[in-house]
């Protein structure tokens, strides 16, 4: 299963863009990348996801390299309620619709600051 | 849309004790996973269920630990005994399973287990 690396913790300023990395080099061609985040004492909420375009939401934009080896989420306008933990996890399946896991790593803990 | 419900929200038992959670899924979503998550970590899964029949298992202690979704709707997950290390959140998500690939799951709110 591909592996996930984002930094530990980061920074933004309210009221601007919060860029966060994600490297998944050993993502296989049909894999594709989840966004989710949790907010403290919440459950995970769902961001966005792709295989191989860019995609964009409501909530944030979704940048895959065309090597597919890293992406980046970008939250176009942070505010305070965006502080929380962001997972980048890709998505294992297998066979029908029904076999699809998601395997997470630690995240990345975004503080928007004032 | 009601989301997915989860209860007890917190629980604080002593090591050696059983303990059991309960999830109502999303109305219609027939896959439903639960995540033990630690600490400072991600989630992990336990056991998924497609309707009532388990898809993986594979990561969940059966030693201990045992879930269940007779009718394909609620899902209860229990620990008997527990351990200390089994301290953590217990989250339960549902994700509609239509033929359509690549829906979300959705979250409830978690069960926060201290074992002392």
């Amino acid at each position: 299963d591909a592996k996930t690396t984002q930094p530990p913790s980061m920074d933004c300023a309210e009221g601007r863009a919060a860029n966060l990395p994600c490297n998944h080099s050993t993502i296989s061609g049909n894999e594709y990348v989840y966004w989710y985040r949790q907010i403290h004492s919440q459950g995970p909420q769902y961001i966005i996801h792709g295989l191989k375009n860019n995609e964009t939401n409501e909530m944030a934009s979704l940048i895959i390299t065309e090597d597919r080896k890293s992406s980046t989420l970008i939250l176009p306008h942070a505010t305070l309620r965006d502080t929380a933990v962001y997972y980048c996890i890709v998505k294992r399946s297998w066979g029908v619709d029904s076999n699809y896991q998601l395997i997470w790593g630690a995240g990345t803990k975004l503080i928007i600051k004032p | 849309e009601a989301g997915v419900a989860q209860s007890p929200r917190y629980k604080i038992i002593e090591k050696r004790q059983s303990v059991a959670f309960w999830c109502n899924p999303i109305s219609g979503h027939a896959t439903l996973y639960w995540y033990q998550q630690i600490l400072g970590q991600g989630p992990k899964l336990l056991i998924q269920f497609q309707n009532n029949g388990v898809v993986d298992d594979s990561q969940l202690p059966k030693d201990r630990f045992s879930a269940e979704r007779l009718k394909g709707v609620d899902s209860t997950l229990k620990i008997q005994p527990a351990k200390l290390e089994d301290s953590a959140v217990y989250l339960c998500a549902s994700r509609r399973s239509d033929g359509k690939m690549n829906t979300e799951a959705f979250f409830g709110q978690g069960t926060r287990l201290t074992v002392v």
